[in-house]
């Protein structure tokens, strides 16, 4: 069964403007933890942000923030003013850890594209 | 300064032929990770090592053998390497809950 879903294959986005990328997860472990990450077409993974399943806040950094929703298992990304260089596949995954194993997975991504 | 360095990034090896892959690391960290990318897909977990306790994926093919000699180092093996096997091979590591490094990649091509 598919543990990390995002929806949204694609999406336009005017510049400037905020963005809300989806994800949602399942899992059945008290203690997760939740990542952003950017792929530009270069193929490096960019760490953007972390969300543990114990925080009571939202995870913040920079112009990014994660929409955590715990009883909903949804961690949605948001980008605030959307810049061109944005524009680039983001993953959302997630961390199971148990004793002495570690596996982050991987949702299927959402292309981004701003347009200027 | 690169914490997880891959090498070589573009890797072009021929239908059948070994090929090893490394990955090595300055962050100390205890675990490392190696996924097979496709063009627009998701990093698919090949393996994972936990320390030196190492974790299979069980639909990793056979074809595919990994080693981590020291805390450093972690290669990837690609025993006869097919078509099918043409990706960006990442790694990564984790040393810590709130973080998971990854290195550049490296792209193999299969001729």
């Amino acid at each position: 069964a598919q543990k990390i879903t995002q929806t949204q294959p694609g999406m336009f986005v005017q510049e400037k403007e905020a963005v809300t990328l989806d994800c949602t997860y399942d899992t059945s472990d008290p203690s997760y933890g939740l990542f952003w990450y950017k792929q530009p077409s270069s193929g490096e993974m960019i760490f953007l942000i972390y969300q543990g399943s114990y925080d009571q806040q939202n995870a913040t950094e920079g112009r990014y923030s994660l929409n955590f929703q715990k009883a909903r298992k949804s961690a949605n990304l948001v980008i605030s003013a959307s810049q061109l260089g944005d524009s680039a596949m983001y993953f959302c995954a997630m961390r199971e850890v148990s004793n002495r194993d570690d596996k982050i997975i991987f949702g299927k991504g959402t292309r981004l594209h701003i347009l200027p | 300064d690169a914490m997880v360095i891959q090498n070589p990034r573009y890797q072009v090896t021929q239908f059948g032929k070994p090929v090893t892959l490394s990955c090595s690391q300055t962050l100390n960290h205890n675990v490392m990770y190696w996924y097979q990318q496709k063009s627009s897909q998701a990093p698919k977990l090949l393996f994972h090592y936990y320390d030196k306790d190492f974790n299979n994926e069980a639909d990793t093919p056979d074809n595919f053998q990994s080693r981590r000699p020291n805390t450093s180092f972690c290669f990837l093996d690609i025993r006869s390497p097919g078509l099918g096997d043409a990706a960006m091979y990442l790694c990564a590591t984790s040393g810590g809950y709130t973080e998971a490094f990854f290195g550049q990649g490296t792209r193999l091509t299969v001729v």
